[in-house]
């Protein structure tokens, strides 16, 4: 079966514009995270959903940041007045919910958003 | 704070010795921990993954030790092959929430 995909690939966006980033998790999964990865490091948590509301956005680094999952499947993250410092991979996963199961997060390609 | 810690940054193997990457981890709450093998250009794809009620888990080559009193475990790969070079992840989490993750190890093994 597919797994999680994102769109864009590849974003090239310059400082102050707005950018969406979206992920479409495997089907039937009503868990979704967005995490972020710069070089070098491991992702590193922005938001999480349990169907359509956002059941942590703890790691959100700013109110420039903001997603949504209106219909409980696909997620726009949206990046207002990017800033070089936004230049990373965006990575998306989703989980099923119930037992063990839920535990194991099955990530996308990435979106490399470079801000210029 | 760093709460899952990882190491060696990197490590170079010969074909068909054996790789270990060690990690500890700080909060006692966490319930999961995977690994993950992730590729350049690739996202981070699920390994294995052991909970704390066990103290071993073993699948093929991969083999992950839990030590849940010292607050450590680690990835063992059996018969390194040069197809397993790549950058591995530690992590954890709590009742399927976020997954922390260690900040990598990349192997080499050596052809």
């Amino acid at each position: 079966g597919a797994g999680v995909s994102q769109t864009p690939s590849n974003k090239v966006t310059e400082k102050g514009k707005y950018v969406e980033l979206r992920c479409d998790p495997i089907s039937g999964h009503t868990a979704l995270y967005w995490y972020r990865q710069s070089l070098g490091q491991g992702p590193e948590f922005l938001i999480y959903f349990q169907g359509t509301g956002a059941a942590d956005d703890s790691g959100l680094p700013n109110d420039r940041f903001f997603a949504v999952r209106p219909e409980g499947s696909v997620s726009t993250l949206k990046i207002q007045r990017t800033e070089r410092g936004d230049s990373a991979v965006y990575l998306c996963a989703s989980s099923l919910t119930g037992g063990f199961s839920s535990y194991e997060q099955y990530f996308g390609p990435g979106t490399r958003l470079t801000v210029t | 704070q760093q709460q899952v810690k990882q190491s060696p940054q990197s490590l170079i193997v010969q074909k068909g010795g054996i790789s270990i990457i060690n990690c500890a981890y700080e909060n006692t709450a966490f319930d999961y921990f995977p690994w993950y093998q992730q590729f350049p250009g690739k996202g981070p794809a699920l390994l294995i993954a052991i909970r704390p009620d066990v103290s071993e888990k073993k699948e093929g080559r991969f083999t992950i030790s839990f030590n849940k009193s010292a607050k450590q475990f680690s990835l063992h790969i059996m018969d390194s092959q040069p197809g397993d070079s790549a950058t591995y992840f530690c992590a954890a989490s709590n009742l399927g929430d976020k997954i922390i993750f260690g900040k990598g190890t990349r192997l080499h093994i050596l052809p």
